[in-house]
């Protein structure tokens, strides 16, 4: 059974920092890899979508890494800013058309 | 285009009584899916669906009963409630399981 575990659970810095959110799976027979932002109170917004064969995506400001070998992928969020604060939930898509999402890290952007 | 939108939006049960919540959405996706979120947990799969007319159990369907009578229209029962469904239920639809677009949520409380 595929586990998603995400690391920090909740993360506190000041505007303008670049940071790095981490996500690790069991098993690496993925075929692809998300990050969503929830928002309080709000439904999932997807950020990037990596796919198996892929290293990484890129938008704006968001660059996300998939190392499937390590099971392991990265979220970086450069320049940071109070907008960004936001809970980022990582889901792996496996076999039966399942996303098995990890436990989220909640950021908070100082100003 | 409203997109993927979810019924009611709030709701308090007492345990035993039944409810259903209703999921629709206007881009023609042929699959649907039913997720809940815990407190510090990710979203699981209660249940999806690939088409009219289909469902499938996923992670913890236990409890849950769906049916997908209309493209457009995916609802979940819960035939006797119980405080341990006390959550936040998200729908989400998509063309491929790739993408999925993720309603606002309901915030089910079971007393």
């Amino acid at each position: 059974k595929q586990e998603v575990t995400q690391i920090p659970a909740a993360l506190s810095v000041p505007e303008g920092e670049n940071l790095v959110l981490n996500c690790s799976f069991t098993d690496s027979a993925i075929y692809n890899l998300q990050w969503f932002r929830q928002d309080p109170g709000k439904g999932l917004t997807s950020l990037l979508l990596i796919q198996s064969s892929q290293r990484e995506q890129t938008s704006g400001r968001l660059n996300a890494s998939l190392d499937k070998s390590s099971g392991r992928s990265t979220l970086y969020i450069a320049a940071s800013q109070p907008g960004d604060s936001a809970t980022y939930l990582c889901a792996v898509g496996g076999a039966g058309n399942m996303l098995t999402f990890g436990g989220g890290t909640r950021l908070m952007v100082k100003p | 285009n409203a997109g993927v939108t979810q019924t009611p939006k709030f709701r308090v049960l007492k345990t035993g009584q039944s409810m259903t919540l209703l999921c629709a959405q206007d881009m023609n996706h042929e699959y649907m899916y039913w997720y809940r979120q815990d407190p510090g947990m990710g979203l699981r799969l209660i249940h999806y669906s690939v088409g009219e007319g289909t469902t499938a159990k996923g992670e913890v369907p236990d409890g849950y009963n769906v049916s997908r009578l209309k493209k457009q229209n995916f609802l979940l029962g819960l035939e006797s409630a119980a405080p341990s469904q006390t959550s936040v239920y998200f729908c989400a639809s998509s063309t491929t399981p790739d993408t999925q677009y993720f309603g606002p949520g309901t915030r089910l409380t079971v007393l």
